[in-house]
């Protein structure tokens, strides 16, 4: 059973901020928060991931709240090209543990 | 960042036959993984692949229907065998370097539709 639960879909208008909550309320202490995205016809794509601060990258930010029993996953100005279905996992970092995709939010970036 | 290649990239098969799925990677990886996604679905591990030991399947999946090889670091094949319309998916082959979730990388996947 995955981890993790995310609303099925979001549409978002483009240039404005994509928010995709996800909810992980069994996480472990030492398991991190992953975000990825695939993209129609592609494989899934690392985006982001983080423990218990809050992170930025070139591609988005990751806001996990102080229990560590949700995040939320920000694009701050969404393009057509974010059109993808984006997916929340919880693992530990380093050392063999399966990955588990939930079913992903889809989310729908309008012009 | 690893390189996946998969082969075929899409393909359409007859009932009763099987077909062999090529993941190649650029770079030597201790783990590769095989999903399948089938239509409107998320990605379902099928087994773990690791070089010089049998595949490690996931409950649902078997060996007899879907045979496993690694041969080397760089290299893996997953056969869909007596193939049937439900076996229509994507396929997906995946590694990781260093055992880091942040160095998983997927192939393109394998369109395998069944008729």
């Amino acid at each position: 059973d995955a981890k993790t639960t995310q609303p099925p879909s979001m549409d978002c208008a483009e240039g404005r901020a994509a928010n995709l909550p996800c909810n992980h309320s069994t996480i472990s202490g030492n398991e991190y928060v992953y975000w990825y995205r695939q993209i129609h016809s592609q494989g899934p794509q690392y985006i982001i991931h983080g423990l218990k601060n809050n992170e930025t990258n070139e591609m988005a930010s990751l806001i996990i709240t102080e229990d560590r029993k949700s995040s939320t996953l920000i694009l701050p100005h969404a393009t057509l090209r974010d059109t993808a279905v984006y997916y929340c996992i919880v693992r530990v970092d380093r050392g063999y543990q399966k990955v588990t995709f939930g079913t992903g939010t889809k989310l729908q970036v309008i012009p | 960042s690893a390189v996946i290649s998969q082969k075929p990239s899409r393909d359409i098969c007859q009932r009763g036959t099987s077909l062999t799925i090529q993941c190649q990677v650029d770079s030597q990886v201790t783990m590769m993984f095989w999903y399948r996604q089938q239509p409107g679905q998320s990605l379902t591990l099928i087994a773990t692949a690791n070089q010089g030991s049998e595949a490690t399947y996931e409950s649902g999946f078997v060996i007899d229907k879907f045979p496993i090889s690694r041969p080397n670091l760089t290299f893996s094949t997953l056969t869909v065998s007596n193939m049937s319309p439900e076996d229509s998916s994507i396929y997906l082959c995946s590694v990781e370097e260093g055992m880091v979730l942040t160095e998983a990388f997927f192939g393109q996947g394998t369109r395998l539709t069944v008729v």
